[in-house]
């Protein structure tokens, strides 16, 4: 099985920030890489497909890269609405798998 | 506008059994692959079983090999998953998630609890 590690598991920053998370595979998965937010008691909403793409009605400030075994999610302005956790997923091969997530705090 | 709709959780004890489902609506259902994510309370996501858009193929997590069962009904646009010999770490918040292009999920369902206990 592919095991994703997502770091940091949890960060504090502020309205405006820009925020970078990494994502790493334990072997290459090529681009087939999702992320996804959470926020408490909601089900998730789902961000980027194929490591750089953005879903449809997301917005721009949130951005993926990466290939291979190393990712990353940008959140180039933070807003008060992307407080929230954050997931990558692998779908290169089955089982899919998540990262651990990452929480998104208020500083 | 893409609905998804679980139900069927509830209350059950161990070694039971439930089936849930997850009617969809505002796509053709038939031709997208659908997946079931769980989550425990207090927990990060977990994947449990994938079938693809006409039903012949699955696949399915190590942790419920076995005991669960993926299906479809494209006439009926409903999503299944019958959840036999139920264990406590089976506790959680189901998802149904409809997937885009390989694998990847691009609209989720609200979610139904599962709780297993005696």
């Amino acid at each position: 099985d592919i095991q994703m590690t997502q770091s940091p598991s949890s960060l504090s920053a502020s309205v405006g920030d820009r925020v970078t998370i990494t994502c790493r595979a334990s072997q290459g998965i090529s681009s087939w890489l999702a992320w996804y937010q959470q926020k408490p008691e909601k089900a998730p909403k789902s961000l980027i497909y194929d490591a750089s793409s953005l879903q449809s009605g997301v917005p721009s400030r949130f951005s993926g890269s990466g290939s291979g075994t190393d990712f990353t999610l940008t959140i180039s302005s933070l807003q008060p609405e992307d407080f929230a956790t954050y997931y990558c997923q692998q779908y290169n091969s089955y089982p899919l798998t998540f990262g651990g997530g990452t929480k998104v705090e208020i500083k | 506008e893409v609905q998804l709709v679980e139900s069927g959780g509830g209350l059950v004890q161990p070694g039971g059994s439930l089936r849930l489902s997850c009617a969809a609506s505002g796509f053709t259902f038939s031709i997208y692959a659908m997946n079931w994510v769980r989550q425990a309370p207090g927990k990060g996501l977990e994947w449990v079983s994938a079938i693809s858009g006409s039903g012949g193929n699955t696949y399915y997590a190590d942790s419920v090999k076995g005991r669960f069962t993926i299906s479809r009904d494209n006439s009926k646009n409903t999503l299944y998953l019958q959840m036999n010999s139920l264990r406590a770490e089976d506790t959680a918040v189901y998802h149904c998630a409809k997937v885009r292009g390989p694998a990847a999920v691009d609209y989720w369902g609200q979610g139904t609890l599962v709780t297993v206990s005696a």
